[in-house]
């Protein structure tokens, strides 16, 4: 039973263009949504939250939008960088709960 | 640098054969975390350390146990491994056990079980 949803398991965007990546989740009790960016052979690194009080989050290139009545949230990448390309992680957690992970999408920034 | 270092990186073990793996910090974080990955499956908490204090997830196997004998070190035991414990082992880090406290992860140990 996934609470957090990536259906995008890749996604392909020209460097320069806009990265957008989605989330769902089923649990309105969360509060707190993260994203983790992971390179190969790394652990995940923190990237960019969001409080579920606030709508938009942003932090330089990287900027992420909540939707609660969708339950939905998207990261958005402006401009993609080569150094983008990486597998995001869509987490989210009610209060001090564990944080719940979705299963990653992979990013290709393509020359 | 400040980090999280686990190893080995990659441990092959026979099916049944007890396997323990291990995860350091020099960040002198209170919280410690084990997660398992599975190919293409989200990170699942296994459990977390709050100092000296254990907190198991309620659907994480008996087989598994973990030890804390320092703020330093959090190591993995699996007694006894099954083919489907085969996955990346990540530990994590966090100043407190709270979501919103970033959570520092080691590269991983990929377990392999024959």
């Amino acid at each position: 039973d996934q609470q957090v949803k990536q259906n995008s398991p890749s996604l392909s965007v020209q460097e320069g263009r806009i990265s957008i990546l989605n989330c769902d989740y089923t649990n309105s009790m969360f509060d707190y949504f993260l994203w983790y960016k992971k390179y190969p052979a790394e652990g995940p690194t923190f990237l960019i939250s969001i409080s579920s009080i606030k709508d938009k989050n942003e932090d330089g290139r990287f900027t992420v939008f909540l939707n609660k009545s969708a339950k939905h949230l998207s990261l958005h990448i402006v401009p993609s960088q080569p150094g983008d390309s990486a597998v995001y992680f869509c987490a989210a957690s009610v209060g001090d709960d564990k944080i719940i992970f979705g299963k990653g999408t992979r990013l290709h920034i393509l020359p | 640098d400040a980090m999280v270092i686990q190893n080995p990186r990659y441990q092959v073990t026979q099916f049944g054969k007890p396997v323990t793996l291990s995860c350091s910090q020099t960040l002198n974080h209170n919280v410690m975390y084990w997660y398992q990955q599975k190919s293409s499956q989200a990170p699942k908490l296994l459990f977390h350390y709050y100092d000296k204090d254990f907190n198991n997830e309620a659907d994480t196997p008996d087989n598994f146990q973990s030890r804390r004998p320092n703020t330093s070190f959090c190591f993995l035991d699996i007694r006894s491994p099954g083919l489907g414990d085969a996955a990346m082992y990540l530990c994590a880090t966090s100043r407190e056990a709270l979501s919103y406290n970033e959570q520092f992860f080691g590269p991983g140990t990929r377990l392999t079980v024959l």
